[in-house]
């Protein structure tokens, strides 16, 4: 069973709009969360990253959330560019554990111009 | 920048074969992890190494094996490919324990027939 999931396969928005793309976990033990963001014919490139010891993490026009009551994270991009359109991965490790990453299923996002 | 390299972008092979699948990357990393990306599941760890002739099993290893004789070097080995070990393969790596992200290589698509 997959311990990281992102529901929402595919999201579209306008450009200048915000995007927000969601992930669920439910390892309690997980203590760093990641977004990747994947273009066609590419490897993913890391965007941003959030420790469980804060709820927020902020750099440039994304902004990273995590509820761990919820166990929840999402990925806010404000404003939104055709550029960002890719598919985005969130992931979650236990940082002690070999750097070792669960990675949910991604979500595709289209920003229209 | 660090770099990672896959010998293939693009590989096509027959049921039975065997297939080596080999990552470069050029930052004296330490850790370093193969994937699969399948559509609806994300990106999947087969194998990773943290250190030279060190392996250890992800979360699916079967129909799989590896090998890292050398710090920069770690060989994914399809022993005999099936038709179900079609998907993109990806390579990464990372410096040593705890530090944050994974830098990945841009893929191998691989076709078994």
């Amino acid at each position: 069973d997959q311990q990281v999931k992102q529901n929402s396969p595919s999201l579209s928005v306008q450009e200048g709009r915000i995007s927000i793309l969601n992930c669920d976990y439910t390892n309690s033990m997980f203590d760093y969360f990641l977004w990747y963001k994947k273009y066609p014919a590419e490897g993913p490139t890391f965007l941003i990253s959030i420790s469980s010891i804060k709820d927020k993490n902020e750099d440039g026009r994304f902004t990273v959330f995590l509820n761990k009551s919820a166990k929840h994270l999402s990925l806010h991009i404000v404003p939104s560019q055709p550029g960002d359109s890719a598919v985005y991965f969130c992931a979650a490790s236990v940082r002690r554990n070999f750097n070792k990453f669960y990675f949910g299923s991604g979500t595709k996002l289209n920003v229209k111009p | 920048d660090v770099k990672v390299t896959q010998s293939s972008r693009y590989l096509v092979k027959r049921t039975g074969e065997k297939v080596f699948l080999e990552c470069v990357q050029d930052m004296d990393h330490e850790n370093m992890f193969w994937y699969r990306q399948d559509p609806g599941l994300g990106l999947r760890l087969i194998y990773f190494s943290y250190d030279v002739k060190m392996k250890e099993k992800g979360d699916i290893p079967e129909g799989y094996s590896v090998s890292r004789e050398k710090k920069e070097r770690f060989s994914l080995i399809l022993e005999s490919a099936s038709t179900n070990q079609t998907s993109m393969y990806l390579c990464a790596s990372s410096p040593i324990l705890g530090v944050d992200e994974q830098y990945f290589g841009p893929g191998t698509r691989l076709t078994v027939t």
